[in-house]
């Protein structure tokens, strides 16, 4: 039972061109969103978040939309960039012995072409 | 500057062998994780220990254990690898305390067994 999907396992975009990747979940619990990048041979990094009190979140190149309704959330790259090439994680965090784990997706490979 | 470091970048092992995958982390966080990342199934969550001693199995238990004897420290244990244990391995960690803070990844040891 995967609570968070990400279903585009992969994603080519032209340098400066807007990249959105997608995230669906089945918890209607889950009040916080995150994503993480990831370059091959590294760990994971935190990216951007946002909270179920907001529709939108915005740093830099980067804006996350939070759909409730429809249990869905995007990550908008704007412009992007050769550098972004990564895979994109989103997560959410649920209640585990009394602390948090997270659910992760299970990813999204951008590809940004020079 | 935050930091989680484990034991081993990349590792090869043979079919049968006890395998150790040792985490760090010098930020005093409670909770601490283990993933491992494969193509297609992105983060999957094997165990995490909310406290020294304290573990909870995660997603994919089978064929690992664990063990936190200090704070600071998450040990993976393979008892006896097999090959389709072959995968990349990253530790985390981040606080205990409410669910909207960021899990900190170690680099991650890519694990070969033949």
């Amino acid at each position: 039972d995967q609570q968070v999907k990400q279903n585009s396992p992969s994603l080519s975009v032209q340098e400066g061109r807007i990249s959105i990747l997608n995230c669906d979940y089945t918890n209607s619990m889950f009040d916080y969103f995150l994503w993480y990048k990831k370059y091959p041979a590294e760990g994971p990094t935190f990216l951007i978040s946002i909270s179920s009190i907001k529709d939108k979140n915005e740093d830099g190149r980067f804006t996350v939309f939070l759909n409730k309704s429809a249990k869905h959330l995007s990550l908008h790259i704007v412009p992007s960039q050769p550098g972004d090439s990564a895979v994109y994680f989103c997560a959410a965090p649920a209640v585990a012995s009394g602390t948090y784990k997270y659910i992760f997706g299970t990813g999204t490979r951008l590809k940004v072409l020079a | 500057d935050v930091k989680v470091t484990q034991s081993s970048r990349y590792l090869v092992k043979r079919t049968g062998e006890k395998v150790f995958l040792e985490c760090v982390q010098d930020m005093d966080h409670e909770n601490m994780f283990w993933y491992r990342q494969d193509p297609g199934l992105g983060l999957r969550l094997i165990y995490f220990s909310y406290d020294v001693k304290m573990k909870e199995k995660g997603d994919i238990p089978e064929g690992y254990s664990v063990s936190r004897e200090k704070k600071e420290r998450f040990s993976l244990i393979l008892e006896s690898a097999s090959t389709n244990q072959t995968s990349m391995y990253l530790c985390a960690s981040r606080v205990a305390e409410g669910a909207y803070n960021e899990q900190f990844f170690g680099p991650g040891t890519r694990l070969t067994v033949l």
